[in-house]
């Protein structure tokens, strides 16, 4: 089946600690993205890759990293500088990166809770 | 910057009722805008994605429009059920940036 694919399901993070989302597509799309979706907001870009071994800020990126070394795989870290990292993580992917003059339909991972202890 | 506006919040109606929710947007220079679910506590799922040159897309008991003009999308939704209940958002590309604008969502409940 194909689909993408987010580990864990929930995650606990202490004060001061570092910790790794895996986002996981099997769908052959280019672009990837990283979202955070906070109680009463709506889904706000964290980071964005149109392609491998390319990824771009989105609103806020401050205390996040991501890489792309593969097409398939679009890890976010969630750095000790992100000062309240509790949220819902939402992962996607689309044939191509969205523009202004056209959108592909984005697909969703079920999303990684993360919480901080 | 594109903004993302979903009215109301919060919307419960009975079971067999259609509905409508709304959906608007500050920048209509937009070639699409796309209609998402959202279980509690799962990832969205895509609905609908119309494009600017259709004014209605519709799929079984869903029927989305798109009016660039007055910057509103609306989501119809006939003959509701109770597996409608969900959240349900609404996004726009935000002109000038490779990315996508969502809204708040609303957060329908459909009565048995």
């Amino acid at each position: 089946d194909g689909g993408i694919t987010q580990s864990p399901k929930y995650l606990f993070r202490k004060e001061g600690q570092n910790v790794t989302l895996s986002c996981e597509q099997n769908l052959n799309h280019d672009a990837m993205y990283w979202y955070r979706q906070d109680p009463g907001q709506g889904l706000r870009l964290i980071y964005y890759s149109q392609i491998v071994n390319d990824f771009q800020k989105g609103d806020i990126a401050e205390g996040y990293s991501v890489s792309r070394e593969k097409k398939e795989s679009f890890p976010l870290t969630v750095t000790s500088a992100q000062k309240n990292p509790t949220a819902f993580y939402l992962c996607a992917s689309s044939i191509e990166a969205a523009t202004s003059f056209s959108t592909d339909t984005q697909y969703f991972g079920p999303g990684t809770r993360l919480t901080v202890l | 910057k594109q903004e993302v506006t979903q009215i109301p919040a919060a919307l419960s109606v009975p079971e067999g009722e259609n509905l409508v929710l709304n959906c608007s947007f500050t920048d209509s220079a937009i070639y699409n805008l796309q209609w998402f679910r959202q279980d509690p506590g799962k990832g969205l799922t895509s609905l609908l994605l119309i494009q600017s040159s259709q004014r209605e897309q519709t799929s079984g008991r869903l029927n989305a429009s798109l009016d660039k003009s007055s910057g509103r999308s609306t989501l119809y939704i006939a003959a509701s059920q109770p597996g409608d209940s969900a959240t349900y958002l609404c996004a726009a590309p935000s002109g000038g940036y490779q990315k996508v604008t969502f809204g708040t969502g609303t957060k329908l409940q459909v009565i048995p």
